[in-house]
């Protein structure tokens, strides 16, 4: 299986921060990576998929990027509603599998 | 708009079975896309468990292969989780999700199982 390492565990960020979030793959994974948000009590929100490609409806203020082993997602411009929980997952082998997620927190 | 809907026991005996639905509207489950199972577990680890295609194909992950079947009733639109010999790690919060490319786009709210006696 591939292993996504992801980190940091938690994070807290001012309004207006530029954050980011980091995975790592135990493998290369071809930009085949997908991040979402999960707020509390929610079910997941997809915000990227191939590793850099917004989802429809997203705010521009988050991107990815990344390639090979190596993916990040930041937030340029931190906003209260941003308040959630960040997880990656790669789409390049079965099974597919997931980063253990970041806390992100308004300091 | 596509919604999910997860629904089945909240508590499951240890060695018994956890079975779930999930109940879709607005979209056809065999009209296209994977209908997964995700699992989130006390502590956030999330664990893919499998799909079943629109045309009926299941695939599953080799860690639970052993235990799990997704079956479907298309006349209800409706896909389902059976998980054997549940034991006190399989304590977590299912997800039923559509898949796609393969990445999950639209999910249900999730449904706490307990497995406790």
């Amino acid at each position: 299986d591939i292993q996504m390492t992801q980190s940091p565990a938690s994070l807290s960020a001012s309004l207006g921060e530029t954050v980011s979030i980091e995975c790592l793959a135990s493998e290369g994974i071809s930009n085949d990576l997908a991040w979402y948000q999960q707020k509390s009590g929610k079910s997941p929100q997809l915000l990227i998929y191939a590793a850099s490609r917004l989802q429809d409806g997203v705010p521009s203020r988050f991107s990815g990027s990344g390639s090979g082993t190596r993916y990040s997602l930041k937030i340029s411009g931190m906003q209260p509603e941003d308040e959630a929980d960040y997880f990656c997952q790669q789409s390049y082998k079965y099974p597919l599998t997931f980063g253990s997620g970041t806390k992100l927190e308004i300091k | 708009e596509i919604q999910l809907q997860e629904s089945g026991p909240g508590l499951v005996k240890p060695s018994q079975s956890l079975s779930l639905t999930c109940s879709v509207t607005g979209y056809t489950i065999t009209s296209g896309y994977d209908w997964s199972w995700i699992r989130k577990f006390p502590g956030n680890k999330m664990e893919w468990m499998g799909y079943i295609s629109y045309s009926g194909s299941t695939n599953y992950n080799p860690s639970l292969k052993s235990r799990i079947s997704i079956t479907r009733d298309t006349s209800k639109n409706q896909f389902f989780l059976q998980l054997n010999s549940v034991t006190t790690e399989d304590t977590a919060t299912y997800y039923c999700a559509r898949e796609g490319y393969p990445l999950f786009d639209y999910w249900g709210q999730g449904v706490m199982v307990t497995v406790s006696s």
